[in-house]
């Protein structure tokens, strides 16, 4: 079975840092763009920032309210992909979620979704 | 960046109806734009690849049309399970922006 498992959610004081994993399983993710979709209480869905596959040059990119604080990094080796989160803010808050295009191109959509991970910062 | 913006933020229907829900790209997107329903406590899922491509196991009640910059998505009889959160995404370039949502709720 295909599936993404997100982990690594915690309460953290503002400034802190804080990794999130995004382990798969059912296919290798070197292979897959994979994204981090975020969403604040209440609001709707942000995107963050992707890992490219290896064939797409395996680079991450960015959304601007993160770039510079957050990082993207895979071991391929535990074919889990990592967000290393850092100056966290208050405005961070939110239930993180790992996503993919399986059965789909990535350009035309995001298939397989992890169940998310809550992180919370406040002091 | 490309803005997506949809409308309407919230939509009130009943069982039964047709609904459409539009989506607008501050660019031409070509057809790089997906279709999401989220119901509360999960994650989304994805309904519509490709502006138009519905996902295997979607019912076909549900379609989407356009390409360019005007997008929409078509429920075409509403069924109770249907009642939830509506999101578009571009996937043309990064950062892959989200529309606002649309709450769709029992009338």
């Amino acid at each position: 079975e295909v599936q993404l498992v997100e982990s690594g959610g915690a309460l953290v004081k503002p400034g802190g840092s804080l990794r999130l994993s995004c382990a798969a399983s059912g296919f290798t993710l070197n292979v897959a763009w994979v994204s981090w979709v975020r969403q604040a209480p209440g609001k709707g869905l942000e995107w963050i920032g992707r890992m490219k596959s290896e064939t797409g040059g395996g680079t991450p990119d960015y959304a601007a309210p993160v770039k510079g604080r957050f990082t993207l990094l895979r071991d391929d080796s535990k074919n889990t992909l990592y967000l290393q989160m850092r100056s966290l803010k208050t405005e961070d808050t939110a239930v993180y979620y790992c996503a993919t295009s399986y059965e789909v191109y990535y350009y035309s959509g995001m298939d397989v979704w992890g169940q998310g991970t809550t992180v919370t910062v406040s002091s | 960046d490309i803005q997506l913006t949809q409308s309407p933020s919230f939509l009130s229907a009943s069982v039964g109806d047709r609904v459409t829900i539009t989506c607008r790209a501050s660019q031409v997107i070509s057809s790089y734009l997906a279709w999401y329903q989220q119901r509360p406590g999960k994650a989304p899922k994805l309904l519509i690849s490709a502006a138009s491509t519905l996902q295997s196991g979607v019912p076909s009640r549900f379609s989407g049309t356009g390409s360019g910059t005007e997008f929409t998505l078509t429920i075409s009889s509403l069924q109770p399970e249907d009642f939830a959160t509506y999101y578009c995404q571009h996937l043309k370039t990064y950062p892959c922006t989200f529309g606002q949502g649309t709450k769709l709720e029992i009338k």
